[in-house]
């Protein structure tokens, strides 16, 4: 079973930062790469899809990045509503889905 | 619009049953894959199940965690999904989301329904 990594648990930056996630797998996954964003009380959000693609009305400052067993996802610039929680997730040989423990983005 | 809602969740006793069910709209419902999805209190998210419906036939996958405890079904007449869940154990209580597959990722999800076991 792949397990994915995610750092740091907890990221504290100010607005207009650039925030940089990672997601670490442990063995080669293919490009079914997915990312998430949760705020307290709703559900999860599909941010981006297939590593790098931006799903649909997702701003242009969150990016995707990476291959092989190292995913980065990239906010180039922090917005109010962007402090939330970032899950990583991937699809293993069609028959399981794995999310990572998350990466909590919070003002410093 | 797409939408997914969740209801059925509730207060159970350990060993106890429980039944959620996914109304969804908006969407060609037998053309997804779908998935259901925990999250226990303060803690990540956990896959638990999907459930595919191809040409070839349904296929249905399970987390070891639920594996012969949970049942997942869908009714495409009903444009509807459900969770089966039988001996419930503390540790299943979570917010229950189902969510839309498609290939490899969940691009939409409902809004989720609490599941308490407790005694």
């Amino acid at each position: 079973e792949i397990v994915l990594t995610q750092s740091p648990a907890t990221l504290s930056l100010s607005p207009g930062e650039r925030a940089t996630l990672s997601c670490r797998a442990s063995q080669s996954v293919s490009s079914y790469l997915a990312w998430y964003q949760q705020k307290p009380g709703q559900a999860p959000r599909l941010l981006i899809y297939d590593v790098s693609n931006r799903a649909n009305g997702i701003p242009a400052r969150f990016s995707g990045s990476g291959s092989g067993t190292d995913f980065t996802l990239t906010i180039s610039s922090l917005e109010p509503e962007d402090f939330a929680t970032y899950y990583c997730q991937q699809r293993n040989n069609w028959s399981s889905w794995t999310f990572g423990q998350g990466t909590k983005v919070e003002i410093k | 619009e797409v939408q997914l809602v969740e209801s059925g969740g509730g207060f159970v006793q350990p060993g106890g049953s429980l039944r959620l069910s996914c109304a969804a709209s908006g969407f060609t419902f037998s053309g997804y894959e779908f998935n259901w999805v925990r999250q226990a209190p303060g803690k990540g998210l956990e896959w638990i199940s999907n459930i595919n419906h191809r040409n070839t036939g349904t296929t249905i996958y399970y987390a070891d965690s639920v594996k012969g405890r949970f049942t997942i079904s869908r009714d495409n007449a009903k444009n509807s999904l459900y969770l089966q869940m039988n001996s419930l154990r503390a540790d299943d209580t979570s917010v229950y989301y189902c969510a839309r597959g498609n290939w490899g990722r969940m691009d939409y999800w409902g809004q989720g329904t609490l599941v308490t076991v407790s005694s």
